[in-house]
This record gives C-alpha cells, structure tokens and sequence, in this order.
C-alpha cells in the first residue's frame, strides 16, 4: 500500500529558530514530491521534487529529495510567526494514470 | 486573478440528507481535483477531471458520491444520502495543463452531519 509518512507531527519552535521537516514515502512508479503550506484555509505549492541531491530553494525555504533513500526534507531557516502552518508533503506515482498520495502534516508553530 | 471558488464555506446537514458542493476553478485550468480533508489528515483524492472527462474516480465511494463537471468548467459534487462519517472538509483544486503538480486549492467546504 502506498504511503507518505511525515515527521514530526507537530513543532513549536521560537523565531529565528532553523527547522528540518521529513517526509518519508513508499510508493508504486514514483515520479516527484511535493510540498505545501496550509494555513487555515487551503494548501498553496510549494516546491516540487523529481531528482535526487538537486536542492531547491525559495527564500527561506529549501527542499532536497534523496530518491535512494526514499526521503525529502524541508528546511526553514530564520522562522518567523508567518511561517506557523501545517506543511504537507504529497508524491506523485504513476499508476495507470497519476495519482497523489498526501501525508498527514507536520503542523509548526512559530512563536515570537 | 481569481483563486479556485468554493461554495458554501460551511454546511450542517442531519444525516440521509442530500448535500451539494460546487467549484469553479481557475480560468484556463483544465485538469479539477475533488479532494475530502479530515482533521488532522492530508487530503485524499476523490475525482480528478481533465475537462469534462472524469479520468480517476476510483477513491469516489460511488452508492453515494457523484461528481459531474459540465462543460469543462464548474464542478458539483453531490452527497446522497449523507453520513455522520462524510463530516470533513472537502476541496477542490484545479492546475494548469502539464503541471499537474501545480495544483491551486480553494477554500474548501466544511460539511458538518449531525
């Protein structure tokens, strides 16, 4: 059965603070990973991953995806409070057609 | 440029009662996700559309849920009857084509079943 595990579930951090997010997957036909931020409302894009060791970065945030291993990681550095959200990891397999499989979150809370 | 529109925003329906949501994707945007979110939970994929042509259903629990996207815009997804389980937040979501992974969520409805 397919599966996308993330880790912590939850984080309290203080800003300035550096956090690493993981999410783990097991899939059929991997083809990438994605990331998103959900504040109170809906999730928005962040990143999305396909090749292994190529990190990418917007900002403060940064993703690298290590497809042997079967991992990604995401690093905020120097939290501020806006960060505060569930991050949500999602990868997409190709099985007949495309599909994808979300983790649960990881919820952070940045506090001032 | 306007965002994915979901409506209502909220919905209390007792339960064996039928429920409508209804979506309007992103102009231009041809593939349209349906998506259930529970608390605590990422988003499960119910029905995904590329136009009008509902190209995966099979997480749609069918003797109850029906989709439909007339036209290849606007989206309805419809409860009947309802059950104290269907309480979650349902989404719709919509991307450009070719970038699937691209996806733009709306707001979602949070359907309560009493």
């Amino acid at each position: 059965e397919d599966k996308v595990v993330q880790s912590p579930l939850s984080l309290v951090v203080h800003e300035g603070d550096t956090v690493t997010l993981n999410c783990s997957y097991e899939v059929t036909n991997f083809r990438s990973l994605l990331w998103y931020k959900q504040e109170k409302k809906a999730p928005t894009f962040l990143f999305m991953l396909t090749s292994s060791g190529i990190e990418k970065k917007s900002g403060r945030l940064s993703s690298i995806l290590d497809k042997k291993e079967l991992f990604s990681i995401l690093n905020i550095t120097a939290t501020q409070t806006g960060d505060s959200a569930v991050y949500l990891c999602a990868v997409e397999a190709i099985q007949g057609t495309y599909k994808y499989i979300f983790g649960t979150g990881t919820r952070l809370k940045v506090l001032a | 440029e306007a965002g994915v529109v979901q409506s209502p925003r909220y919905k209390i329906i007792e339960k064996k009662q039928p429920v409508a949501f209804w979506c309007n994707p992103i102009s231009g945007h041809n593939t349209l996700y349906w998506y259930l979110q529970n608390l605590g939970q990422g988003p499960e994929l119910l029905i995904r559309y590329e136009n009008e042509e509902a190209v995966d259903d099979s997480q749609l629990p069918k003797d109850r849920f029906s989709a439909e996207r007339l036209k290849g815009v606007d989206s309805t997804l419809k409860i009947q009857p309802a059950e104290l389980g269907d309480s979650a937040v349902y989404l719709c979501a919509s991307s450009p084509t070719g970038r699937s992974y691209e996806q733009y969520f709306g707001p979602g409805t949070r359907l309560t079943v009493t």
